[in-house]
């Protein structure tokens, strides 16, 4: 149990949908990160939040978006879906005292027609 | 583009002592050694990070070169629970909000009976 829980676990769209993804995690975690695992590959950094701002940014277009909220959640969205966006999405959150440890969900699967 | 080398795949016997080697020659003197595993499906699990000194803790060891230019991680007694990607990575730690992780192919260590 590593106290972050995302949803949905699985879901369907078709190309050129938005989808919102979503990550809870307990008090104490105040930065969260996005990941996208593609089938076979490592994870992808997408980008992360540290006081509800954007702070870093991986090699993802604009049309994916976040929010990070107050309670400690946060929301991945993805505009114009495209096919190759057909992908596990993992959150992952830290500590306030940085321990050097990522906490990860369990991801959602997105799987784009 | 990871800063790690990982071996694929391995294989170790129920009970027997599972050494991972990973590589990171251009590391650099404040990037920490993290690792991780990934089980089928699952999101990414920490297991154990050092800077220089050896480590321990419940779950494995590590144990990095003097010339800091590789590693090994040691599972002691490797269980069928065991099996999953492991991933070695490097980090800059301690930095505010910091959190990203660059993941190589990692290797697929299957423990069989």
């Amino acid at each position: 149990e590593t106290g972050v829980t995302q949803s949905p676990t699985h879901l369907i769209k078709t190309r050129g949908q938005q989808v919102t993804l979503r990550c809870s995690s307990q008090s104490g975690h105040n930065t969260v990160s996005w990941y996208q695992q593609a089938l076979g590959q490592g994870p992808q950094f997408i980008f992360q939040y540290y006081r509800e701002e954007e702070n870093g940014r991986g090699n993802f277009p604009p049309r994916f978006s976040g929010l990070q909220f107050p309670n400690y959640s946060s929301e991945l969205n993805v505009n114009a879906l495209e096919l190759d966006d057909s992908a596990l999405y993992l959150c992952a959150t830290k500590l306030v005292r940085d321990t050097g440890e990522l906490f990860f969900g369990e991801g959602s699967r997105l799987t784009v027609l | 583009d990871a800063k790690t080398t990982q071996p694929p795949s391995m294989d170790c016997a129920e009970g027997r002592a599972a050494n991972l080697p990973c590589n990171h020659s251009t590391i650099s003197g404040n990037e920490y050694v993290y690792w991780y595993r990934q089980i089928h499906s699952q999101g990414p699990q920490y297991i154990i990070h050092g800077l220089k000194n050896n480590e321990t803790n419940e779950m494995a060891s590590l144990i990095i070169t003097e010339d800091r230019k590789s590693s090994t991680l040691i599972l002691p007694h490797a269980t069928l629970r065991d099996t999953a990607v492991y991933y070695c990575i490097v980090r800059v730690a301690g930095i505010q909000g910091a959190q990203k992780l660059v993941f190589g192919q990692g290797t697929r260590l299957t423990i069989n009976p």
